[in-house]
């Protein structure tokens, strides 16, 4: 069965500054994909920025960036100039490639706070 | 398009009622996912359907918890006995599958927070 690991459940950061969110995962399976949603106290789930394993690329969404080693089996999300409406709960999450298998297996997420 | 609608937003009910949660998936999405969030257990799957045919409810907790989808823009959850454990916040995402065999993004609802006293 495939597993999500967040082990830091809170960070904190100054505005303006870089943060590194942490995120391993378990599979068996050498194409999937892997995501990153926040989640705002307004409990809205948002993609933030999504990686497809077979690209070695890591991907890049304005100030959020990832760093992906599939062999580690890691997946980092990076903030860069943190905004306040950045703190939110942030959540990893993996999924097979489609077809019946087609469901997102989560972390238990990191609350973000950001300090002004 | 109006995004993943769900109805309730917020549920409050006594212990043994029926609760009926409800959702209406992006126009055009084949696959509908219902989530419960809770503290204790973060977000897990409790069931998802593709082409209105239930796929895999391996995480539908017990039989008090059912789950339909009678056509491509609507789908309940429905608990039927409540207990105060099953209180949580439910998500209801869509998601369509593209033409070259990958998954597209899931889209999540609001979500329906239930109280259960």
């Amino acid at each position: 069965a495939q597993t999500v690991t967040q082990s830091q459940p809170e960070m904190s950061v100054q505005e303006a500054e870089t943060v590194t969110l942490s995120c391993t995962y378990d599979t068996s399976e050498s194409d999937y994909y892997l995501f990153w949603y926040k989640q705002p106290p307004s409990r809205q789930m948002i993609l933030v920025i999504r990686q497809e394993a077979y690209k070695q690329q890591n991907a890049t969404e304005n100030r959020f960036s990832v760093n992906f080693q599939k062999a580690a089996k890691s997946f980092s999300l990076k903030i860069s100039d943190s905004q306040l409406g950045d703190a939110a709960m942030y959540f990893c999450a993996y999924r097979v490639l489609g077809g019946a298998n087609s469901k997102l297996t989560f972390g238990k997420g990191i609350t973000l706070s950001v300090r002004p | 398009d109006a995004g993943v609608i769900q109805s309730p937003r917020h549920e409050v009910t006594e212990m043994g009622q029926e609760v009926t949660l409800r959702c209406k998936p992006i126009s055009g999405h084949d696959y509908l996912f219902w989530y419960r969030q809770t503290m204790m257990r973060g977000l897990e799957l409790l069931i998802y359907f593709n082409n209105n045919v239930p796929i895999d409810d391996s995480g539908m907790p017990e039989d008090r918890f059912s789950a339909k989808m009678p056509n491509a823009s609507f789908s309940t959850l429905k608990i039927q006995p409540s207990e105060p454990r099953d209180s949580a916040v439910y998500f209801c995402a869509s998601s369509f599958e593209l033409a070259d065999g990958f998954g597209g993004e899931q889209f999540f609802g609001p979500g329906t927070r239930l109280t259960v006293l």
